[in-house]
């Protein structure tokens, strides 16, 4: 049961446009929800988060959006860099069952220079 | 200040052998988390250890234990290894109260 999806494997954009990453949910309990990007080699890094009484939270060129009736949430990337090339992954979690992270498969995201 | 911290980075044994993998929090922070991320798939949260206990546990066989200690570094252990365990095993860190999950570098694990 896939309870956080993201449906695009790969994303590629040009140098300086906008990246949008998408993400599905299923279970009406998440509260929070969390982006983090991810190198080959390397552990998940911390990029963002949104908690569900938001629909929207900004963080110098990274802004995550919530639509909490369409359980969807997306990851603005404005300029697009070079250096964002990597997995990018959604996380919920909810209170409810610990604060335990739901990940999603991620996506590639590719900037061409 | 230290972020994460898991050792060893990389790790190759046979099937039917255990192995231990150990964890150092951040700086400050009381609760760790294990995850499993196979190829290709997002993390698979195996438990989380608060308080020195075993607070919230996913879909994982008994074979997959942790222990968490006083200055609040962990360990996962698991026996029996398969095939199918050759994974990343990440860890995360955390404050108790709060929903934000910092991670390791992870340990690559390779069953043969």
């Amino acid at each position: 049961d896939q309870q956080v999806k993201q449906n695009s494997p790969s994303l590629s954009v040009q140098e300086g446009r906008i990246s949008i990453l998408n993400c599905d949910y299923t279970n009406s309990m998440f509260d929070y929800f969390l982006w983090y990007k991810k190198y080959p080699a390397e552990g998940p890094t911390f990029l963002i988060s949104i908690s569900s009484i938001k629909d929207k939270n900004e963080d110098g060129r990274f802004t995550v959006f919530l639509n909490k009736s369409a359980k969807h949430l997306s990851l603005h990337i404005v300029p697009s860099q070079p250096g964002d090339s990597a997995v990018y992954f959604c996380a919920a979690s909810a209170e409810e069952y610990g604060n335990k992270l739901v990940f999603g498969a991620g996506t590639i995201l590719r900037v061409k220079s | 200040d230290a972020g994460v911290t898991q050792s060893p980075t990389h790790l190759i044994k046979t099937r039917g052998q255990q192995v231990t993998l150990r964890c150092s929090p951040k700086s400050g922070h009381d609760t760790v988390s294990w995850y499993q991320q196979a190829l290709g798939q997002g993390p698979q949260f195996i438990f989380q250890y608060y308080e020195e206990e075993e607070r919230q546990r996913g879909n994982f066989p008994d074979r997959f234990s942790g222990h968490q200690f006083p200055n609040y570094s962990s360990e996962l252990n698991v026996n029996a290894l398969l095939l199918g365990d050759s994974a990343l095993y990440l860890c995360a860190s955390s404050l108790w109260i709060e929903e934000t999950q910092y991670f390791g570098p992870g340990t690559r694990l390779l069953v043969l």
